[in-house]
């Protein structure tokens, strides 16, 4: 059974860091390629980051291009994503989707719950 | 950016109505649209892949059609456990979302 767990949410302040986990399990974690999508109270599904199952390649929206890093230790079956520079409108529940290929983020067939990261002072 | 433009925002249907729902892309994207439903705190559940390919395990009451710029996904018969918010996603550049579509029952 597939499995993806994230861990590492909670209340950061405006400009601080946080780094998000996503612990995974029931398939072969290095043949596909994950995503990090993210939701806003109240509001739609933002796609943020992707990342290839080699870790080779990575890609990211906009509004988080410069402040967001995405990495996989692909020996632990862990996906991870560096937050740095956090503003409010990043406050959101963060998911870890896993991608349908292992090149490119194509469709999510597994989520996980979500972990809430909120930003505030 | 592909700009994904859903429609309506929410609707009101009765327990065996037929629903649909509106995904316009800001261009031709092919066939690389995806349906995702999302239930109140939880997270979302694929349903239909490259526009019409139900997932395993979703039921046949679901379906998806188009390609190019236009594509519909339909609920053949509502049931109360299909209220929901449903998106659609588009991969042929990077990932977007539509903005959703709130199914409630009437």
């Amino acid at each position: 059974e597939v499995q993806l767990v994230e861990s590492g949410g909670g209340l950061v302040q405006p400009g601080g860091s946080l780094r998000l986990s996503c612990a995974a399990s029931g398939f072969t974690f290095s043949s596909y390629a994950m995503s990090w999508v993210r939701q806003a109270p109240g509001k739609g599904l933002e796609w943020v980051s992707a990342i290839s199952g080699s870790g080779g390649s990575t890609y990211y929206a906009d509004s988080v291009k410069g402040r967001f890093t995405i990495s996989r230790d692909n020996s632990k079956n862990t996906l991870y994503l560096q937050m740095n520079s956090l503003r409010a409108e990043d406050t959101a529940v963060y998911y870890c989707a896993k991608c349908f290929g292992i090149a490119v983020a194509d469709y999510f067939d597994y989520w996980g719950q979500g972990t809430l990261v909120t930003v505030s002072s | 950016d592909i700009q994904m433009t859903q429609s309506p925002s929410s609707l009101s249907a009765s327990v065996g109505d037929r629903v649909t729902i509106t995904c316009q892309a800001s261009q031709d994207i092919s066939n690389y649209l995806n349906w995702y439903q999302q239930k109140p705190g939880k997270a979302p559940k694929l349903l239909i892949y490259d526009a019409s390919n139900l997932e395993t395990g979703v039921p046949s009451r679901f379906s998806g059609s188009g390609s190019g710029t236009d594509f519909t996904f339909t609920i053949s018969s509502l049931q109360p456990e299909d209220i929901a918010t449903y998106y659609c996603q588009q991969y042929d550049n990077l990932p977007t979302f539509g903005g959703g579509t709130k199914v409630e029952i009437k």
